[in-house]
């Protein structure tokens, strides 16, 4: 079946750092990947997605790129803020049956000022 | 935001008593989830459906059971709860599944004491 692995966290940052959590995933077919961050005490929130080898999804700085030869879609940015201190959901999604997301166990991300 | 309420926002209850969790929509999305989110395990997929009366079980559906008489509601019910069920459940919806956005509710955090 499919399933999603993440680095496990907390992952503790200063202000600008550079950030990178890895995502490595296992899935027959040609899934659709995705990131998705929950801020505390809401619900999750679609950060991007990239729906075929190559693609690059992006959004508020924050990149990842869908390596079909490596099962991966690592998410970075450049600079954080503060202000991205949430949890960190890599997830896939196959395009039959169900049709349902499939997530990682999440990583927290704090930024220190 | 996209529409969709989760009712209630927490509850307490005792073993072995019944508890539904109601999920409404205002999109006339045809996808709807009910996930649970528990440390380490990122969310998992309780049960989904597809349309109206049309359900089906995901990986952690053992003691839950759905219904979907209407698009806007679907709900969650636990049959006899346990104090394994303690956790923080999110309900989403999509409007084609596979590789659209979904969108999830606030959640219900359900303690079984």
């Amino acid at each position: 079946g499919n399933s999603v692995t993440q680095m496990e966290g907390p992952v503790t940052l200063s202000e600008e750092a550079f950030l990178t959590i890895n995502c490595t995933y296992t899935a027959t077919g040609y899934p659709s990947l995705f990131w998705y961050v929950q801020y505390p005490g809401e619900g999750l929130q679609l950060l991007l997605k990239a729906t075929k080898a190559d693609d690059k999804g992006s959004n508020k700085g924050f990149e990842a790129t869908y390596r079909k030869e490596t099962t991966s879609f690592h998410l970075e940015k450049g600079s954080v803020q503060v202000s991205d201190s949430a949890v960190y959901f890599c997830a896939l999604s196959d395009d039959t049956g169900r049709r349902a997301l499939t997530f990682g166990s999440g990583t927290r991300l704090q930024v220190q000022p | 935001d996209a529409g969709i309420t989760q009712s209630p926002r927490h509850k307490v209850t005792e073993t072995g008593t019944p508890v539904t969790l109601r999920c409404h929509q205002t999109e006339n999305h045809r996808y709807m989830y009910w996930y649970r989110q528990d440390p380490g395990h990122g969310l998992r997929l309780i049960h989904y459906s597809y349309g109206v009366k049309d359900t089906d079980k995901g990986e952690v559906s053992d003691g839950y059971s759905v219904s979907r008489s209407k698009t806007e509601d679907f709900l969650l019910t636990l049959e006899s709860a346990t104090s394994s069920q303690t956790s923080v459940y999110f309900c989403a919806i999509s409007e084609t599944g596979g590789n659209t956005e979904a969108f999830f509710g606030q959640g219900t955090r359900l303690t079984v004491v």
